[in-house]
């Protein structure tokens, strides 16, 4: 059971912005533990994406950009390509759980 | 860079034993968590646990009672080991190294079917 929420699916056409959300709790993004967002290309194994709320691994496009505010995060891709079409998880760690959990996931698709 | 490997059998009989290993290459073992991570066919990621070289654990609690992660420094491994399998732990089974509460890299994932 997924304890960080994100919505099914957004989409959106070349060149636009969409945003993921994540929304958590005060056992977890609200404890100020840190979010990080994951891709998952179709048959494909995740790839970090963004770590430590908003830094982005070297190799990632500053397109993708994190945030975060209380109890919740976001993901903001920018100038959507067609290669961003993926599966996108939160992550954070949950004090209530002792453990760390992912968010329900978001499926990204390009228009 | 490191780079990690599953390996085990991809069919498991209902209410047996789940095996898996994950071979890291490119560093060393020690001095690093490593964790295990499932995804079922269709569905979301789930975290399974973790483990420190020296050999402390930590499990997420659904399946703490089912699952044993150890390490292997010599052979620079860690494994997962699952038992009394039931279909709802078909899924994709991954590796990957923890690392300040983020995981990087994953493994490229096995499946693991639970049949008869």
């Amino acid at each position: 059971q997924s304890v960080l929420t994100q919505p099914p699916s957004v989409s959106g056409a070349p060149g636009q912005r969409v945003t993921i959300s994540c929304t958590g709790s005060s056992s977890n993004i609200g404890a100020a533990y840190v979010v990080n967002w994951y891709q998952q290309l179709p048959g494909t194994a995740p790839k970090l994406l963004i770590y430590g709320n908003t830094n982005r691994p070297s190799g990632v496009p500053d397109r993708f950009s994190g945030s975060k505010s209380g109890t919740s995060a976001s993901l903001a891709i920018t100038g959507l390509q067609a290669e961003d079409e993926a599966d996108y998880y939160c992550q954070s760690y949950d004090s209530r759980l002792s453990g760390y959990v992912f968010g329900t996931g978001t499926k990204v698709t390009v228009l | 860079q490191v780079q990690l490997q599953e390996s085990g059998p991809g069919l498991v009989k209902p209410s047996e034993t789940l095996s898996l290993t994950c071979t890291v290459s490119g560093d060393s073992i020690s001095g690093f968590y490593w964790s295990w991570i499932r995804q079922p066919p269709g569905k979301g990621l789930e975290w399974i646990g973790d483990i420190y070289d020296g050999g402390i654990t930590t499990y997420t609690p659904s399946l703490k009672s089912r699952v044993t992660i150890s390490v292997d420094t010599s052979n620079n491994q860690f494994s997962l080991k699952m038992n009394s399998v039931t279909a709802a732990d078909t899924a994709v089974y991954y590796c990957a190294r923890l690392l300040e509460g983020r995981l990087d890299p994953w493994g490229q994932g096995t499946l693991v079917t639970v049949s008869s």
